[in-house]
């Protein structure tokens, strides 16, 4: 069974460029997460869906990010225009249940913006 | 707020010696408490979990025990491997109606060498 599927696994922009990065959930869970993780504040938590719906957005830096999940099979997190201290490594998670469950995190997308 | 304490890597260990990574965790009600691992280049794995006071979780010879008196829950194994070698997390679920967010501590970097 696939795991979290996330892409690109790297990429390298300039400061300015729109950037969008995807994930696919594992299939049945209803449950989505998008992390950011660097050297400076750790990982966190930037935006929970559940079925789809955005539940908790607190995390979210700044009006530059937006993330949208149009079925239950995809999501993207968009960050336009795009900055050097966006430069991190974001991960998507999924879960099948909100309430103490498991999240099965993506191999992550590493973002460098120059 | 909720927050989570591990101790500061890196840790070096040789093979087959005694592994323990301290967590200390502040939360109300009774979260539920997790160790993650992540492989360089990965995403984050969940190793063990615990879902109450007293609980012990283990796996792949890791072993935790989820203490309220003290609000720990330390990461030990008995003769660790090279293959061990990887960043360590441990992480509180937050109880009551958003048991959703992890909130994860900092990382333990872990190197194990032959």
């Amino acid at each position: 069974d696939a795991g979290v599927i996330q892409s690109p696994r790297h990429e390298v922009t300039e400061m300015g460029q729109e950037v969008t990065l995807r994930c696919k959930p594992i299939s049945g869970h209803n449950s989505l997460f998008w992390y950011r993780q660097t050297m400076m504040r750790g990982l966190e938590l930037l935006i929970y869906f559940n079925n789809n719906v955005p539940i908790d957005d607190s995390g979210m830096p700044e009006d530059r990010f937006s993330a949208k999940m149009p079925n239950a099979s995809f999501s993207t997190l968009k960050i336009q225009p795009s900055e050097p201290r966006d430069s991190a490594v974001y991960f998507c998670a999924s879960s099948f249940r909100q309430t103490q469950e498991t999240q099965y995190f993506g191999p992550g997308t590493r973002l460098l913006v120059l | 707020g909720n927050s989570v304490t591990q101790m500061e890597g890196p840790v070096t260990l040789s093979e087959e010696a005694f592994l323990t990574i301290n967590c200390t965790y502040t939360a109300t009600g009774y979260p539920s408490l997790f160790w993650y691992v992540q492989y360089p280049g990965e995403g984050l794995q969940l190793l063990l979990k615990a879902t109450k006071a007293d609980d012990k979780g283990s796996n792949k010879g890791f072993e935790a025990t989820y203490r309220k008196e003290t609000t720990s829950f330390h990461l030990e194994k008995g003769s660790v491997q090279v293959s061990d070698s990887a960043v360590y997390f441990c992480a509180l679920s937050r109880s009551g109606g958003s048991n959703y967010k992890l909130t994860f501590g900092k990382g333990t970097l872990l190197t194990v060498n032959p």
